[in-house]
């Protein structure tokens, strides 16, 4: 089983302010999906990232993926609000196949006004 | 609709009792997963479909759990002589591409709760 650690488990802070969140592996993935959740709702896809040391910027949130596809990390630029709820990280296994996902147990990430 | 959609949204059952969860997956979306989803965790994989062939079920936890997809469309998640540690969310999500590479389009979820 290809486990996905995530940290910091909780996150809360202040509107405006900036925060990173980790995703980390012993396993190399072929890609890593990073996904938002909020109460009561099914996750939803952010980015997918496939090559070693890929940087993609959606808005104000910054993904990168480790050079060894092993880890990867989102970052959030003067924190909204609505950015509240729980970021997922997925690993795709480099084996592929049919059996799923491999998620992380999530950030759950509050901004206070 | 155009989404993922799922039912009951919630369901109360009592211990031993048998539950059906239904998931409508968006229309053409070949690939089907259900995943468990335990409160404050993240979402664990039971089951895939690939049109009608159930091609993995090893995430599922126990012989009391049951998934079908008959026809590559719907699919239903069986759990009889449900345990309290079944209370979680379950969620289904469908994607246009085989196995696990694409976009999976997941929905609101069943809230399975057994007292």
């Amino acid at each position: 089983t290809q486990l996905l650690e995530q940290s910091p488990q909780f996150l809360s802070i202040q509107e405006g302010e900036n925060l990173t969140v980790y995703c980390n592996s012993s396993s190399v993935f072929s890609s890593l999906q990073w996904y938002r959740q909020e109460p009561g709702e099914g996750p939803v896809l952010l980015v997918t990232v496939v090559t070693g040391g890929e940087v993609k910027k959606l808005k104000r949130l910054t993904f990168q993926f480790g050079d060894a596809r092993k880890d990867s990390s989102l970052h959030i630029t003067a924190a909204q609000p609505g950015d509240t709820g729980l970021y997922l990280c997925a690993g795709v296994g480099s084996g592929g196949g049919a059996d799923g996902l491999t998620f992380g147990k999530g950030t759950h990430l509050i901004i206070q006004p | 609709g155009a989404g993922v959609s799922q039912s009951p949204r919630y369901k109360v059952a009592k211990r031993g009792q048998d539950v059906a969860l239904r998931c409508d997956p968006i229309s053409g979306h070949v690939s089907l997963f259900w995943y468990q989803q335990a409160l404050g965790q993240g979402p664990e994989f039971l089951t895939y479909f690939q049109n009608e062939a159930q091609l993995d079920k090893s995430g599922l936890p126990s012989d009391r759990f049951f998934a079908e997809r008959p026809e590559g469309s719907v699919s239903t998640l069986k759990i009889q002589r449900t345990q309290q540690e079944d209370s979680a969310v379950y969620l289904c999500a469908s994607s246009f591409l085989t196995g696990n590479t694409g976009e999976l389009f997941f929905g609101e979820g069943s809230r399975l709760t057994v007292l």
